[in-house]
């Protein structure tokens, strides 16, 4: 059974441009979940989605977008970028129908840093 | 609004001791709460989870307790060695799938 995988690891972009992160899901996982974590904090929800349809989000601008395609990957995308967008991104799968347990696997996420 | 709140922020023991982390939270109609472990700059790894209708879940040397109607989770990490140093992070999932995270408590284990 393959793990959320994210790419890239890691990139440095600059103020004013264009992101896009993506994000394989586990195995069988309809939900993609993706989530901002500063430095010394604890991750903060952007949004997730359930069968490519936007399913809940979080206080984030606009900016912050994304998809789900057939297969179950997910992208974020973020426009105009601002320094304060520099964070680790996690990605997060789980299954909600197959079980009562919700557990959610996370990726290895993409560090982005914004100059 | 769920708040996740852990302590202590940080932590330092020697090797061999028993510790317990905290976590609370504003609103006991939670679905599950998760504990995760993060190394840095690394991902999150989730340790255990405990569904509402549950007291307590165990994996090896850890155990998780789960008081509902108080707000309160505690993790229990037994004979703590170096490899255990990292950072611990709590979440709770209200039912929508979106976790609350609180801001982690940071464990050094000290050979």
């Amino acid at each position: 059974e393959t793990g959320v995988t994210q790419s890239p690891t890691h990139l440095i972009k600059t103020r004013g441009q264009q992101v896009t992160l993506r994000c394989s899901s586990q195995s069988g996982h309809n939900t993609v979940s993706w989530y901002q974590q500063a430095l010394g904090q604890g991750p903060q929800f952007i949004f997730q989605y359930y069968r490519e349809e936007e399913n809940g989000r979080g206080n984030f601008p606009p900016r912050f977008s994304g998809l789900q395609f057939p297969n179950y990957s997910s992208e974020l995308n973020v426009n105009a970028l601002e320094l304060d967008d520099s964070a680790l991104y996690l990605c997060a799968s789980s299954i909600p129908e197959a079980s009562s347990y919700n557990e959610q696997f996370f990726g290895p996420g993409t560090r982005l840093t914004v100059l | 609004k769920q708040e996740v709140t852990q302590i202590p922020a940080a932590l330092s023991v020697p090797e061999g001791e028993n510790l317990v982390l905290n976590c609370s939270f504003t609103d006991s109609a939670i679905y599950n709460l998760q504990w995760f472990r993060q190394d840095p700059g690394k991902g999150l790894t989730s340790l255990l989870l405990i569904q509402s209708s549950q007291r307590e879940q165990t994996s090896g040397r850890l155990n998780a307790s789960l008081d509902k109607s108080s707000g309160r989770s505690t993790l229990y990490i037994a004979a703590s060695q170096p490899g255990d140093s990292a950072t611990y992070l709590c979440a709770v999932n209200g039912g929508s799938e979106k976790l609350v995270f609180g801001k982690g408590t940071k464990l050094t284990v000290n050979p």
